[in-house]
């Protein structure tokens, strides 16, 4: 089964503000964790990744915060535009295990909705 | 660079007959190979993985199998299809992981679209 969940299947945005999609994760042992973007019809396409001893990372409009501390991990784009709207996937790798012959172990998703 | 692809990209199938969806993965040797499927609305189900050729590992024991005759082809397939197999189907690869290698993404097909009438 999935060991990482997400607080919410939908989020809707306003066009221009920014958003925050959280992951919680079971596992501590997870070293490295990605954000993938899915959009409809299309497969999921990777957005930006952390390892574990980093505690934020920045890319373009998007930034990912993970806190070991509560295995909560996040995903903040900012200035939202209508071709964010997607379903967010977060990934966690498990070291020696999970997800099967060293792959990630992916959450439920979210879907982003981003509102005119 | 590293491309995959899955073909075809939909397809309609009637109860009863047999699948084959095929996917395969230019610009790298051994990877980690992976067959998702993703019902409508939901998360991604890990069906199958294969470290390398003619290795198979199921995840979830069901209507489907795959096998792997080359590096770079990864094979979806049914002798009959059900009603529930209809879904949305990924193909992925990863580098093979290390000790020191865990720091590297899975990269996915375009996925296949299969409607089970």
């Amino acid at each position: 089964g999935e060991s990482v969940g997400l607080h919410l299947p939908t989020l809707s945005v306003q066009e221009g503000d920014n958003s925050i999609i959280n992951c919680a994760y079971s596992n501590s042992a997870s070293d490295y964790f990605i954000w993938y973007k899915q959009e409809s019809g299309k497969g999921p396409q990777f957005i930006i990744d952390i390892r574990s001893n980093m505690d934020k990372r920045q890319g373009q409009r998007v930034t990912v915060l993970l806190n070991k501390t509560v295995k909560h991990l996040s995903l903040q784009i900012a200035a939202t535009q209508p071709g964010d709207s997607a379903v967010y996937f977060c990934a966690e790798n498990i070291p020696g295990s999970g997800g099967g012959a060293d792959g990630l172990t992916f959450g439920k998703g979210t879907h982003l909705i981003i509102q005119p | 660079s590293q491309t995959i692809h899955q073909w075809p990209a939909t397809l309609v199938q009637p109860v009863g007959s047999p699948l084959s969806l095929e996917c395969t993965v230019e610009g790298t040797s051994n990877p980690n190979l992976y067959w998702y499927r993703q019902a409508a609305g939901r998360g991604l189900q890990l069906l199958f993985y294969s470290v390398g050729i003619g290795q198979i590992s199921s995840e979830v024991p069901q209507n489907l199998s795959a096998s792997r005759p080359q590096d770079r082809q990864f094979i979806l397939s049914s002798k009959k299809l059900l009603l529930s197999d209809s879904g949305f189907y990924l193909c992925a690869w990863r580098r093979l992981a290390g000790i020191y290698d865990s720091y590297n993404e899975q990269f996915f097909g375009p996925g296949t679209r299969l409607t089970v009438l």
